[in-house]
């Protein structure tokens, strides 16, 4: 079984500075993918940014880097010069990488809240 | 448009009543799921598609769900003599195949009364 957990229920931050959203992951499967996903108030989940687990460098996507370390089962959300519209819920999220399991098991989320 | 698309977004329903939710995915994506968020929570995955295949239904909380994707494109999410304890947003989520993300619709809104 999979497990994903995020420890922040929640985090306010200062306009433009870096934030790091926690995430821990738990599984006994060799091949897996992290992701991170975004939910604003309007309730549609956007993807953010994707790990697999042999890939050997942190995945970046514009503003938003995975700091990925194995060994510790970690996968935190790194946004960097954070902007009011980046106030959300985030969920990280895992999956295997097997046929005919593809399903996603989120964490609980971390809402953060930018403030002005 | 080109994103995944759920109808209706928001549902009201009597106690014992039937309701679909459907979900129509983006054009030639293989993999379609279906996922269930209580408030304030993650969401919980319900049940898989590859194409028409049903792969995984480990999900569903009760024989009242029932999930078809008959032509391998569509999807009707089926819930039976609902519940309060339904009540939830249905979220439905489409990839190219295993290798590439998840895309979610808007989601449906279901409240039972």
């Amino acid at each position: 079984a999979q497990k994903i957990t995020q420890t922040q229920p929640g985090m306010f931050v200062q306009e433009k500075e870096a934030v790091t959203l926690d995430c821990t992951y738990d599984t006994s499967d060799q091949s897996y993918g992290l992701f991170w996903y975004k939910q604003p108030s309007s309730g549609e989940m956007i993807f953010l940014i994707y790990q697999g687990s042999y890939d050997e460098q942190n995945a970046t996507e514009g503003r938003y880097s995975l700091n990925f370390q194995k060994a510790r089962k970690s996968a935190n959300l790194v946004i960097s010069a954070s902007q009011l519209g980046d106030s959300a819920l985030y969920f990280c999220a895992m999956r295997t990488i097997l046929f005919g399991n593809e399903k996603l098991t989120f964490g609980t989320g971390t809402r953060l809240t930018i403030i002005p | 448009g080109a994103g995944v698309s759920q109808s209706p977004r928001y549902k009201v329903a009597k106690r014992g009543q039937d309701v679909a939710l459907r979900c129509d995915p983006i054009s030639g994506h293989v993999s379609l799921f279906w996922y269930q968020q209580a408030l304030g929570q993650g969401p919980e995955f319900l049940t898989y598609f590859q194409n028409e295949a049903q792969l995984d239904k480990s999900g569903l909380p009760s024989d009242r769900f029932f999930a078809e994707r008959p032509e391998g494109s569509v999807s009707t999410l089926k819930i039976q003599r609902t519940q309060q304890e339904d009540s939830a947003v249905y979220l439905c989520a489409s990839s190219k195949d295993m290798y590439n993300e998840q895309f979610f619709g808007p989601g449906t809104r279901l409240t039972v009364l």
